[in-house]
């Protein structure tokens, strides 16, 4: 059974880069029926959309954060990646990776989710 | 502000049924039959309750069911139990081959 699960860093300094990783078992990143998604939770807030790699490695991101978020995947490690540039209190949140099912077009499989806080 | 809208909040008392509404628009709900429904308790990883507007995953309830008419989908839990207690998320694919959500929904089950 998949399993996913996200680690990083808990606080991240103003203007700083947010790195987080999602570790996957049980499952591969090169199979062509999924792709794999980043999202976040600000508190009191809902979901939001982050972005998306699949398995040719096209990455696909949500146009709100511009050229802030890079996504990747490390096949070597099970590894998803994200990484946030130029961070403010506005990205503080629960972020969760998530694999996306390209036949039931919904997110099967989720990361628990870590809590990263922006501050100085 | 979310770009599909839930209520806050929805409440009801065990062996009851309620609904959880989700407006869209013509280039989301509207476009696609790509709705799916989650359920995210705290400290858990979130549940996928309903993909492709009414499909049920393997292992979910039965009393779960979902529909969709126009920009609005909607989710129905029918016979409530404690367990049911959770924030419920809709989402949506968009014509900008991107995904969107709900606000969630606060279930309390009186």
């Amino acid at each position: 059974q998949l399993q996913m699960q996200e680690s990083g860093p808990g606080l991240v300094g103003p203007s700083q880069t947010l790195s987080l990783t999602c570790t996957v078992s049980g499952g591969s990143f090169s199979s062509d029926n999924y792709y794999w998604t980043w999202l976040r939770q600000p508190a009191g807030e809902g979901l939001e959309w982050l972005g998306r790699i699949d398995g040719s490695r096209y990455t696909k991101y949500n146009p709100s954060l511009k050229s802030r978020v890079t996504i990747s995947v490390d096949t070597s490690k099970n590894q998803l990646s994200l990484r946030l540039n130029s961070v403010t209190a506005a990205d503080t949140a629960v972020y969760y990776c998530a694999r996306y099912g390209i036949s039931s077009h919904s997110l099967d499989t989720w990361g628990q989710g870590t809590l990263v806080t922006v501050s100085s | 502000q979310s770009a599909l809208t839930q209520p806050a909040s929805v409440s009801g008392s065990p062996g009851q049924s309620i609904t959880i509404s989700c407006t869209g628009t013509s280039s989301d709900i509207g476009f696609y039959v790509y709705v799916s429904w989650y359920q995210l308790r705290p400290g858990k990883a979130p549940k996928l309750m309903i993909y492709d507007v009414y499909n049920r995953p393997s292992g979910v309830s039965s009393r779960f069911s979902a529909s969709k008419s126009g920009i609005t989908a909607s989710l129905t839990i029918s016979g409530l139990q404690a367990d049911d207690e959770a924030d419920y998320y809709c989402s949506s694919y968009t014509t900008s081959d991107t995904w969107v959500f709900g606000g969630g929904t606060k279930l309390t089950v009186l």
